[in-house]
């Protein structure tokens, strides 16, 4: 089980977005985040745990492994309030957290 | 690049089936891993299933296991998931996705735009 937090993150644009992602037992480094803005598919941010995906902006970075990860997002965008979500690929079945939204405060 | 694109979405009854299909484009189609992923509306995202490159490695969440099917074509590029004995629960936007990464599982990418499916009386 993927728990993310908080599940609402209220900030404006320029600061800096602190995303949490625990899992239940150890995923080594095999956690992956997504961007999911409204109506949109998710977008890949960052792959086992540090490593940003092709054309992602290096405002965006991932750290941690084994059970506690973070995502963060060094100064806000307008275009990066949506909702975040981690997901682990070491263990069956694979899981996605539950998300994380990030609105405009 | 590569592209995936989904059918075979639509309304279906309780208990009923349906099959999606997902074409790949841009991609040598028999070196990737593919799974399905959905999203129930106002919902997160929930992985369904997972099929390697040659087809042999299957796998399947607990909610779906023993009613839905994953297989895959290489010579049309295309992965295919036959639901039956669909519930309520299973309406959601089904996606499509490359899972990547050498070791388990995989991190999806990319994604295809969807299929709704929708399961009412």
């Amino acid at each position: 089980v993927l728990t993310q937090s908080p599940a609402t993150l209220s900030l404006s644009p320029g600061e800096r977005a602190t995303l949490s992602c625990r899992a239940s037992q150890s995923v080594s480094s095999y956690l992956a985040w997504y961007q999911q803005k409204s109506g949109q598919v998710p977008r890949l941010l960052i792959y086992d745990a540090s490593n940003r995906a092709t054309g992602i902006p290096a405002r965006f970075s991932g750290s941690g492994s084994g059970t506690d990860f973070t995502l963060t997002i060094s100064s806000l965008e307008p275009e990066d309030f949506a909702v975040y979500y981690c997901q682990q690929r070491s263990n069956w079945p694979l899981t996605f957290g539950g998300g994380t939204k990030v609105e405009i405060k | 690049q590569v592209q995936l694109v989904e059918s075979g979405g639509g309304l279906v009854k309780p208990g009923g089936s349906l099959r999606l299909s997902c074409a790949a484009s841009g991609v040598t189609f028999s070196d990737c891993y593919m799974s399905w992923i959905r999203q129930a509306p106002g919902k997160g995202l929930e992985w369904v299933s997972y099929i390697s490159a040659s087809g042999s490695s299957i796998y399947y969440a607990d909610s779906v296991k023993g009613r839905f099917t994953i297989s895959r074509d290489n010579a049309k590029k295309s992965v295919y998931l036959q639901m039956n004995s669909l519930r309520a629960e299973d309406t959601a936007l089904y996606y499509c996705a490359r899972a990547r990464g050498a070791g388990p599982g995989g991190w999806f990418d990319p994604w295809g735009q969807g299929a709704l499916v929708t399961v009412s009386s």
